[in-house]
């Protein structure tokens, strides 16, 4: 079974530009997530797609970044403008169902370098 | 809100050493409670997991009960390899994923 695509794996860009990272769940899972590292962190939740509607986007700082998932399937999350705290790695995971027992299953992350 | 305390690292132990890492949680409904690893240059994966109350998850020699009375899920290994090697998350579930700030474990030969 292949797991969670995520592209590019790292992304250098300067301060004020924009970027964008694409993530493929697993098939069949109707449940994605955007998840942001820091180093040295946790994951911590941006949004949760359930199919191509939002289920939770309280954490997304809606002033530059914004998700998209057409068609309940591939996702991609955007930056616009992009801040020097924006660095950190981009996590996609997806799971079968939203239940709280669910297995989420992890992409290998973007690594998002701002200078 | 929910929350997840694990313990600090880096922690640095001999191969077939005993390994504990410390989680406790703070959570306002019956939360599931899992353990992810991250090996080095690779991406997260779900180690093992617990739903309930006295559930106890194990996956490759490592082991974890979930405490209710103690709100803890302490991860345990009677005896590591180097290829144990790596961060370990602590996470709970209730109506969002929450994770633990992760412990680096390192095994030396």
């Amino acid at each position: 079974e292949a797991g969670v695509a995520q592209s590019p794996r790292y992304k250098i860009i300067e301060k004020r530009q924009s970027v964008a990272f694409w993530c493929n769940p697993i098939s069949g899972h109707a449940t994605l997530y955007w998840y942001q590292q820091i180093l040295g962190q946790g994951p911590k939740l941006l949004i949760q797609f359930q199919n191509n509607g939002v289920v939770d986007d309280s954490q997304l700082p809606k002033d530059r970044f914004s998700a998209e998932r057409l068609k309940g399937v591939d996702s991609t999350l955007k930056i616009q403008p992009a801040k020097l705290e924006d660095s950190a790695v981009y996590l996609c995971a997806s799971s079968l169902e939203s239940s709280f027992q669910e297995t989420q299953y992890f992409g290998p992350g973007t690594r998002l370098l701002v200078l | 809100g929910d929350s997840v305390t694990q313990m600090e690292g880096p922690v640095t132990l001999s191969e077939e050493a005993f390994l504990t890492i410390n989680c406790t949680y703070t959570a306002t409904g019956y939360p599931s409670l899992f353990w992810y690893v991250q090996y080095p240059g690779e991406g997260l994966q779900l180690l093992l997991k617990a739903t309930k109350a006295d559930d106890k998850g194990s996956n490759k020699g490592f082991e974890a009960t979930y405490r209710k009375e103690t709100t803890s899920f302490h991860l345990e290994k009677g005896s590591v390899q180097v290829s144990d090697s790596a961060v370990y998350f602590c996470a709970l579930n209730d109506y969002k994923l929450s994770f633990g700030a992760g412990t680096t474990v390192t095994v030396r030969a």
